[in-house]
């Protein structure tokens, strides 16, 4: 069965700083691979998908990932955090083998210092 | 317009009680999800309407663990018997379409969270 790996559980930064989040799955297969954000008391909503085409795929607020597809990965990046951004982060990515499932990772949590 | 409801928001029952939960999807779309999130972890995928019927119920763990969708929209979760360790958050999903290789953006709805005690 495939899995989610995200090797970074908490993630503290300064405002601006410049963010990357980890997001490894084990499937050799297509995949489409999603990025969710879980803001304080909010539910999940999705940050940016990767269906096909172009591998650097632009989400909400200034988010963007890349699918490297020889190592598995689909980490997210912002060059510069706010404040706001403290949120959950969860990767997910949905197989070709395995009907509409999402599998999800374990979530990041990150916290963005004023 | 409306996203995904969930009620109750917070649901709290003794071991051996039956729940129910349920979720009212967007309007229009055809596949529902349900998810379980315990804490620290993320969402883990418990079973998967397209329409009315189940399409895949994979994910439910155990006999106690049911769910219908009888006019193919709101969906009711059902937990029998229920232990301390169905505590968890309870999400719903919903999107446009569900057929295999569909692309369809899966919007969550609140949640519901099960304490058992």
């Amino acid at each position: 069965a495939q899995s989610v790996s995200q090797h970074n559980h908490h993630v503290i930064l300064s405002e601006a700083a410049s963010l990357e989040l980890g997001c490894n799955y084990s499937y050799g297969g297509t995949v489409n691979l999603f990025w969710y954000v879980q803001y304080p008391g909010q539910h999940l909503q999705l940050l940016l998908k990767y269906f096909s085409g172009d591998p650097l795929v632009k989400g909400i607020k200034g988010f963007e990932a890349e699918f490297i597809k020889s190592k598995f990965s689909f980490n997210l990046r912002k060059p510069s955090v706010q404040w706001s951004d403290t949120a959950e982060y969860f990767c997910a990515v949905k197989t070709n083998n395995a009907g509409n499932m999402l599998t999800f990772g374990g979530g990041t949590r990150l916290m963005v210092k004023p | 317009g409306a996203g995904v409801s969930q009620t109750p928001s917070n649901k709290v029952t003794e071991k051996g009680k039956y729940v129910e939960l349920r979720c009212d999807p967007i309007s229009g779309h055809t596949a529902l999800y349900w998810y379980r999130q315990s804490l620290g972890q993320g969402p883990e995928f418990l079973i998967y309407f397209q329409g009315t019927g189940a399409a895949d119920d994979s994910g439910l763990p155990n006999d106690r663990f049911f769910a219908v969708r009888p006019e193919g929209s709101v969906s009711t979760l059902k937990i029998q018997r229920t232990e301390r360790g169905d505590s968890a958050v309870y999400l719903c999903a919903s999107s446009q379409s569900g057929t295999s290789g569909g692309v369809g953006e899966q919007f969550f709805g609140p949640g519901t969270r099960l304490t058992v005690l």
